[in-house]
C-alpha cells in the first residue's frame, strides 16, 4: 500500500470554479503535512502547511486535515488557469525527523 | 533573502560514472535534504543533513553519499551511475531538522545516464 496516494487526475475545473483536491495517508502517528505545486518542468513550490485538525486558509487557498480519516484536502478558490499544475501532497511521519513522504501528485487543469 | 540555489542545471552522464550535485541553502537555513524525483512521480527522500551529519536516510543504496558544509550548503554524489539513476534531483532547505519545520526547494539538477 502506498504511503500517500493522490488522484492523478486530470482534475478539469473552469476558470473561476473551486478546485477541490484530496489526499490520504496510511501512517496514522504523521503530524505534519504539507501541498506544494509543481509547474511542468520546474521545481515543488510551497502553497501550505497544516499540523492541527481542521481547515487553514491563506488567500484562495484552505487546507483541511482530518486525522481521524488519515486525509488532507487543498481547496483552491476562484482558480485561475495559472493555477493549472501539479499538486503534491506530503506527509512527514515524524514530530523529530524531516522526512517528507510524496504523493504522486494531481494533476489541475484550469480551463478558461 | 537568497533562495535555494542548485548546480548544475542540467547534467548528461554515462553508466559507471561518477556524479556530484551541488546545492546552497536559503538564507538562515541549516537543513538540507535531497530528494529524486523521477518523470511522473512525487519526490522520494535520500537523505538528510544537519549540522553537517546525515540526519536520516531514505532507502537508496550506499552509492548515493552526501557531504554538508559549516556554510550548510551541501553535495549528493552518486557512484556507479544506472540508468535509473535519470532523474531530477531535488534539494530543499529548512530552518530545522524538526518534523514541523517547512522544507523549500531549489529548481533541481536535470540528471541523465546514457
Amino acid at each position: 500500500q502506498k504511503e500517500v496516494e493522490q488522484n492523478s487526475g486530470p482534475l478539469s475545473v473552469p476558470e473561476g470554479a473551486i478546485a477541490s483536491l484530496n489526499c490520504t495517508y496510511s501512517d496514522r502517528v504523521s503530524q505534519s503535512f504539507f501541498w506544494y505545486r509543481q509547474y511542468s518542468g520546474k521545481s515543488p513550490e510551497l502553497i501550505m502547511s497544516i499540523y492541527s485538525n481542521g481547515d487553514k486558509e491563506d488567500g484562495r487557498f484552505t487546507a483541511q486535515l482530518n486525522k481521524a480519516s488519515q486525509y488532507v484536502s487543498l481547496l483552491i478558490r476562484d482558480s485561475q488557469p495559472s493555477d493549472s499544475a501539479t499538486y503534491l501532497c506530503a506527509v512527514n511521519p515524524e514530530w523529530g525527523y524531516n522526512k517528507l513522504i510524496f504523493g504522486a501528485g494531481t494533476r489541475l487543469a484550469v480551463h478558461p | 533573502e537568497t533562495g535555494v540555489t542548485q548546480s548544475p542545471t542540467h547534467l548528461i552522464k554515462t553508466r559507471g560514472q561518477q556524479v556530484t550535485l551541488r546545492c546552497s541553502s536559503q538564507s538562515g537555513h541549516n537543513t538540507v535534504s535531497w530528494y529524486q524525483q523521477a518523470l511522473g512521480q512525487g519526490p522520494q527522500f535520500i537523505f538528510q543533513y544537519y549540522r553537517e551529519e546525515e540526519n536520516g536516510r531514505g532507502n537508496f543504496p550506499p552509492r548515493f553519499s552526501g557531504l554538508q558544509f559549516p556554510n550548510y550548503s551541501s553535495e549528493l554524489n552518486v557512484n556507479a551511475l544506472e540508468l535509473d539513476d535519470s532523474a531530477l534531483y531535488l534539494c530543499a532547505s529548512s530552518s530545522s531538522s524538526g518534523g514541523a519545520s517547512e522544507q523549500y526547494f531549489g529548481p533541481g539538477t536535470r540528471l541523465t545516464v546514457t
